[in-house]
């Protein structure tokens, strides 16, 4: 089946624009992650959809950054007001559920501030 | 902060050759895993461990889950270079989400 998708793959933006970047987790996953990973680097949490409970928004590094996740399943990772600090690859996982169960990974949106 | 902490940061290592990462952290688990990340892609899960004390051997890999469940260790056997890549620990809690480590990045030169 289909894995977890990502667009756009590539994102240059200029800073101070906002950009919306979209996450397809695998159907019947009921959690969903973003990550972002800056070059060279391990991964930095974000944000956890699980379910229909309230996502869990701790990783969240400024109130530019935002989630959601419609009808749970797509996800969209929003940032405003870009910061040339924002430029990282940003990753999305799903799962069946939380904890120990495996996550599968999405390609990534590489993220370019100019 | 770092809740889960990878050593060494990088490892560059000849073909042929033993080695070990660590992951260490100062919160127990209920369960951690381990995912291999090759450039221009996302991680994949290599193992999970959930009792203290695990001892899980994948082909020339052997992950280890420390008794207390709060640290853990990958060793790899007679490497080769397509282990290259950055191996990644990541922490379920009780809550049941995941934390990730920075990641060991590996070289394996031929």
């Amino acid at each position: 089946g289909a894995g977890v998708s990502q667009s756009p793959s590539n994102k240059v933006t200029e800073k101070g624009k906002d950009v919306e970047l979209r996450c397809d987790p695998i159907s019947g996953h009921t959690a969903l992650y973003w990550y972002r990973q800056s070059l060279g680097q391990g991964l930095e949490f974000l944000i956890y959809f699980q379910g229909n409970s309230a996502p869990d928004k701790s990783g969240l590094p400024s109130d530019r950054f935002s989630a959601e996740r419609t009808g749970g399943s797509v996800s969209t990772l929003t940032i405003q007001r870009t910061q040339q600090e924002d430029s990282a690859v940003y990753l999305c996982a799903s799962s069946f559920t939380g904890g120990n169960y495996e996550q599968y990974f999405g390609p990534g949106t590489r993220l370019t501030v100019t | 902060t770092q809740l889960l902490k990878q050593s060494p940061q990088f490892l560059s290592i000849q073909e042929g050759e033993n080695l070990t990462v660590y992951c260490n952290s100062s919160s127990v688990f209920s369960s951690l895993q381990w995912y291999r990340q090759e450039p221009g892609e996302g991680p994949v899960l290599l193992v999970t461990v959930v009792t203290g004390g695990e001892v899980k051997k994948l082909k020339r890999l052997t992950f280890q889950f420390g008794d207390a469940r709060k640290d853990s260790s990958l060793h790899i056997t007679a490497a080769q270079t397509g282990d290259t890549g950055l191996y990644l620990c990541a922490g379920a809690n009780n809550n049941n989400d995941m934390r990730f480590g920075a990641g060991t990045r590996l070289t394996v030169k031929p």
